[in-house]
């Protein structure tokens, strides 16, 4: 069964970067696209990126100036940053594998972060 | 990119049955079928209810059916109860500026 579990601060500073990390278990990060999704309080779902199977990157052209996505195949980790963070970054975010119909078919738990001074 | 359009709230009484939407657009919802649905639970993950606009994981309860007309997705939940009361999202490849647009969300009440 493949779990997803995100790590990171809980709080950042406005202006600051916010890291992320999402570790991989029970099946290769090889082969498949693994996107970020952030869901503000109360909000919907918004999709901020994903490092793709053939190793491709491509982002949420609202982020896309501030957001990388990286990938430590070795550790069977895929990583976050979101630069120049604001309080309207407040968010659970959650780490999501695309299974082969273009669903997310596994989730991380997910890990609410606060931009805050 | 716009998000795709949903009911805010759907409610039913247990043993019923409701129908959630999603309208999309020809870029989207109507261009694929890679549709999919998730069903949120309040502190929870969003889980996969249907994908590929019809197919249902292991593991989902038969009661949850998806279809697609044109721009419109459908997610049908029959023989409701207590435990389907959840947000749901609706989800689909776009040729938008980003691959993937998610619904706005359809909160569903059992009576």
């Amino acid at each position: 069964q493949v779990q997803l579990q995100e790590s990171g601060p809980g709080l950042v500073k406005p202006s600051e970067t916010l890291s992320l990390s999402c570790s991989v278990s029970g099946g290769s990060i090889s082969g498949y696209s693994w996107s970020w999704i952030r869901q503000p309080p109360g909000k919907g779902l918004d999709w901020i990126g994903y490092f793709s199977y053939n190793g491709d990157t491509d982002y949420n052209p609202s982020l896309k100036s501030r957001v990388t996505i990286s990938v430590a195949a070795s550790e069977n980790k895929f990583s976050l940053r979101l630069s120049s963070v604001t309080a309207a970054d407040t968010a659970t975010y959650y780490c999501a594998r695309e299974g082969r119909f273009g669903e997310f078919d596994y989730w991380g738990q997910g890990t609410p972060v606060t931009v805050s001074s | 990119q716009s998000a795709l359009t949903q009911p805010a709230s759907v409610s039913g009484s247990p043993g019923q049955s409701i129908t959630i939407s999603c309208t999309g657009t020809s870029s989207d919802v109507g261009n694929y079928n890679h549709v999919s649905w998730y069903q949120q639970h309040p502190g929870k993950a969003p889980k996969v209810m249907i994908f590929g606009v019809t197919i249902r994981p292991s593991g989902v309860s038969t009661r949850f059916s998806g279809s697609k007309s044109g721009n419109t997705a459908s997610l049908t939940i029959s023989g409701l109860q207590a435990e389907d009361e959840a947000d749901y999202y609706c989800s689909s490849y776009t040729t938008g500026g980003t691959p993937y647009v998610f619904g706005t969300g359809t909160k569903v009440t059992v009576l």
